[in-house]
């Protein structure tokens, strides 16, 4: 089992539409968790963290729920520059409590948003 | 200015040759890393080092060796390549070790590695 599983999509969206993401992790221990997006041919970039209370950011709401090791992302209003892979990542418990700065990352949902 | 740079961008190459990528970081973090993204776009961890000092090291090859001469610069090279070593390369820095999630990592542009 993959330590950090997304279903990979695609998703294609209208423009102004609302699109949820979700993810699983397997290690019950882990301490931190984010959502990273990455746009075609370029490198990941940090779109937000995930709280245990759930945190949103403008258009984008995060949840994390630590029982059922289930975190989502809900993206409203929908816009074409929000089409990209987006990355659940999960930082790993892995010895000694430490995660050494270790992140996991799921293989990417891939949202493609249309005029 | 670029946070983090890799060069080169591209590297096409014969099997068997022996390449190198370096990697620098500007934002004055302590921890740097490698990742190798393949063709199915799974990112996964290969090195890191906090302040020179190797910290984790996963299941690779020994043909791949980093090395940081500071901590602000990671180098990977890699000898004897082979296909399978195709694939897009990312350094990337954050400012501690940590759990926290304020942690985060930046990434560099990447190099596309093309063994044929």
């Amino acid at each position: 089992r993959k330590e950090v599983e997304q279903d990979p999509g695609p998703f294609n969206v209208p423009e102004g539409a609302t699109v949820a993401f979700n993810c699983t992790y397997s290690n019950s221990a882990s301490q931190s968790f984010f959502w990273y997006r990455q746009d075609c041919r370029k490198e990941p970039k940090l779109l937000m963290s995930v709280y245990s209370s759930g945190n949103e950011d403008g258009r984008f709401t995060a949840q994390l729920n630590r029982a059922s090791q289930y975190i989502s992302l809900l993206i409203r209003d929908s816009k074409l520059s929000d089409s990209a892979t987006y990355l659940c990542v999960v930082n790993m418990v892995i010895r000694g409590g430490s995660t050494l700065g270790r992140l996991y990352f799921g293989r990417g949902t891939q949202l493609t948003v249309w005029p | 200015d670029t946070a983090v740079s890799q060069t080169p961008k591209y590297l096409v190459t014969q099997m068997g040759n022996d390449k190198s990528i370096k990697c620098e970081q500007n934002l004055g973090h302590d921890t740097m890393y490698w990742y190798k993204q393949d063709s199915k776009k799974f990112l996964k961890i290969m090195f890191s080092y906090n302040n020179k000092e190797l910290i984790i090291n996963e299941t690779v090859p020994n043909r791949f060796s980093p090395k940081s001469p500071d901590k602000a610069h990671l180098n990977l090279h890699i000898n004897s390549l082979e296909l399978g070593d195709s694939a897009v390369y990312f350094c990337a820095s954050s400012q501690v070790l940590s759990e926290s999630p304020y942690n985060e990592q930046f990434f560099g542009p990447g190099t596309r590695l093309t063994v044929l």
